[in-house]
């Protein structure tokens, strides 16, 4: 079982659609969870970071974290085109190592 | 802030000949770096972290004598990919930590990515 699982997609929503991603993980010892978008043939870019459990919003993105699910969520509100990437969570604990998903592929169509 | 450049964004290369990669944290000192790779759609898998005067540590299964790391600085790693062949070819991409302080009692820190290399091995 790996560490981190993540469904890779595709997953294709119309302009506007609320989306949601998640990802599950076996290791308790996770505290930090973090959310990655990835453009084709780029680098990762962060997008929201959480300590523990809770949610967190910034503008249109919302990041849920269930530690006693083992369960982390991204929800993006009035998606548009633009939205169109991987998105990646990765996760650590008390050591700087980050354990990634596999990435979900979004394509928002307008 | 917090940006991270790698350079060159993309190689070709013989297979045989050795290929360096740099990272650089433009704005922020950053005391260790993380060297992942990534095959096509699939995630981001770390290869070694990049310690600031002291040496690379790896994870299993990467060859350290392989894939040869040097954190000569605050801002700048390498990474040089020695003897490349072409099950060398991915998309090699870096990482710099910068520490934001405390939440919850514990420090906390952040990594941000570079750009990443795409290297072909011909």
């Amino acid at each position: 079982q790996k560490e981190v699982e993540q469904d890779p997609g595709p997953l294709s929503v119309p302009e506007g659609a609320i989306v949601s991603l998640n990802c599950t993980y076996s290791n308790s010892a996770f505290q930090y969870f973090m959310w990655y978008r990835q453009y084709s043939r780029k680098g990762p870019e962060l997008l929201m970071y959480t300590y523990s459990s809770g949610n967190k919003e910034d503008g249109r993105f919302t990041a849920q974290v269930d530690k006693s699910s083992k369960y982390i969520s991204l929800f993006i509100r009035d998606s548009q085109p633009s939205d169109s990437a991987t998105y990646l969570c990765a996760m650590s604990g008390n050591t700087d190592k980050l354990i990634f998903g596999t990435g979900t592929r979004l394509q928002v169509f307008p | 802030g917090a940006v991270v450049s790698q350079h060159p964004s993309w190689v070709i290369c013989k297979s045989g000949t050795s290929v360096k990669i740099e990272c650089r944290s433009l704005d922020f000192q950053a005391t260790t770096m993380f060297w992942y790779r990534q095959f096509p759609k699939q995630s981001l898998m770390l290869m070694a972290t990049s310690n600031e005067g002291s040496k690379a540590t790896y994870e299993q299964g990467v060859e350290k004598d392989k894939f040869l790391i040097n954190h000569a600085s605050l801002t700048l790693s390498t990474l040089t990919v020695t003897s490349a062949h072409p099950e060398d070819s991915s998309f090699y991409i870096c990482s710099a930590r910068r520490e934001f302080g405390t939440s919850g009692g514990d420090s906390y820190n952040e990594q941000f990515f570079g750009p990443g290399t795409r290297l072909t091995v011909l």
